[in-house]
């Protein structure tokens, strides 16, 4: 595609239930991150793969998130039992390889409430 | 532990006026830089970034950055603002630690020109 893709855009649920997080990367980019950006915050590094295998998931906040990406395109980020503090938005980004000095290529986020 | 510093929040400028945001790092090894920029109702994007040879880097719109490794700095600069720089502008270090890469992003400022 054109861009990174994300969703959804938007998404409200309760206290306890799983939600999971779509990310379309540009077509060709090998690597994908996933952020968290919080309001004062900045964004928070939780995981990048290279491919479909993520080397370092040490960034992830706790056991209840987790993601996974297939056929080296589409990744998704499952958080189970959300919590109140989950509610964040979680920004996807992809970069033609991985290597330090790659440019992200930012999708729109996905805004997650939970109430 | 690897952090970014953003040292202001906000800024408020007239139009014409110069701009320096400052970005201090903390990693002893070898880093690339980046100063990304989210306009209002946009998708976060790279202005510039450093990761070898001359450290006065250039960007688009007229901006601009120098890497002073002694001081573990990476300031972003434009001569005169335009009231179209309004946004929130974030400095991002990478660095490769024990064979995985760590991307951090300082909290963010928030810039607004005013007409």
């Amino acid at each position: 595609g054109a861009g990174v893709s994300q969703s959804p855009s938007n998404k409200v649920t309760e206290k306890g239930k799983d939600v999971e997080l779509r990310c379309d990367p540009i077509s060709g980019h090998t690597a994908l991150y996933w952020y968290r950006q919080s309001l004062g915050q900045g964004l928070e590094f939780l995981i990048y793969f290279q491919g479909n295998s993520a080397p370092d998931k040490s960034g992830l906040p706790s056991d209840r998130f987790s993601a996974e990406r297939t056929g080296g395109s589409v990744s998704t980020l499952t958080i189970q039992r959300t919590q109140q503090e989950d509610s964040a938005v979680y920004l996807c980004a992809s970069s033609s390889r991985l290597a330090g000095a790659e440019t992200q290529y930012f999708g729109p986020g996905t805004r997650l409430l939970v109430l | 532990a690897q952090s970014v510093s953003q040292h202001n929040h906000h800024v408020i400028l007239s139009e014409a006026a110069s701009l320096e945001l400052g970005c201090n790092y903390s990693y002893g090894g070898t880093v690339n830089l980046f100063w990304y920029v989210q306009y209002p109702g946009q998708h976060l994007q790279l202005l510039l970034k450093y990761f070898s040879g001359d450290p006065l880097v250039k960007g688009i719109k007229g901006f601009e950055a120098e890497f002073i490794k002694s001081k573990f700095s990476f300031n972003l600069r434009k001569p005169s603002v335009q009231w179209s720089d309004t946004a929130e502008y974030f400095c991002a270090v990478n660095a490769r630690d024990s064979g995985t890469y760590k991307y951090i992003f300082g909290t963010g400022t928030r810039l607004k020109v005013l007409a």
